[in-house]
């Protein structure tokens, strides 16, 4: 059961150069979600998706467009990489079905750690 | 919108010795509450949750937290700490209305020496 997975792991990017960072979760949850860490700052949510089909802004949502792309993936895409983007970022699931077992936590990934220089 | 403060950033503590780390909060509504923990290199996990009903509530590792409503807290306990409990601890709060949007602290270091 391999929960939440990311991809890539690490990325070294320059100035303005594009990418897009891989989410997907295989335990049919309907709510994902993407938040980067800083040091001292703790995590801070980008933008999530509460079902297949609808995305919104979460607290620092500049510079980032997101993709569900299905039940399964949720990708986050930074069109023109910034040296503030540094950080790592966690891709996030949950269930979010009342009454289910496990529905009010959220399952993180291990974090994908990208550097702009 | 909702805030939470991590009172300490750094705590070392002696291995066997009691641990808390501190966590208040502000909310104009009614919230969920959480502590993660992540060890290095690692993604987050979930010791404990408040989401109703009693104040103390017990988590994995032998951690606890109580729930103080009137000064706004969500302390997190444990009686004898383990070398293996070294990592960093976020508390984090939900605002009721959805229990993935998290707003997280800063982050506790927890650093248990020999």
């Amino acid at each position: 059961n391999a929960g939440v997975t990311q991809t890539p792991k690490f990325q070294v990017l320059k100035t303005g150069q594009s990418m897009t960072l891989q989410c997907a979760q295989d335990m049919n949850h309907n709510s994902m979600y993407w938040y980067r860490q800083d040091p001292g700052m703790g995590l801070r949510l980008i933008y999530y998706s509460a079902s297949e089909g609808t995305t919104d802004k979460g607290e620092v949502p500049n510079g980032y467009n997101v993709s569900r792309l299905n039940k399964r993936e949720f990708s986050l895409r930074l069109e023109s990489a910034a040296p503030s983007q540094t950080s790592v970022y966690f891709c996030a699931s949950l269930r979010g079905v009342t009454g289910s077992s496990g529905a009010n936590v959220l399952t993180f990934g291990a974090g994908s750690r990208l550097t702009v220089l | 919108a909702q805030s939470v403060t991590q009172l300490d950033s750094q705590v070392p503590v002696f291995e066997e010795a009691p641990v808390e780390l501190r966590c208040n909060y502000s909310s104009s509504v009614s919230v969920y509450l959480f502590w993660y923990v992540q060890y290095p290199n690692q993604g987050l996990q979930l010791l404990l949750k408040y989401l109703s009903g009693s104040t103390l509530v017990k988590g994995i590792n032998g951690f606890e937290a109580e729930f103080n409503k009137s000064q706004t807290s969500f302390h997190l306990r444990k009686p004898s700490v383990h070398i293996s409990d070294t990592a960093e601890y976020f508390c984090a709060v939900s605002g009721g209305t959805s229990y993935g949007k998290l707003t997280f602290g800063q982050g506790t270091i927890l650093t248990v020496h020999p």
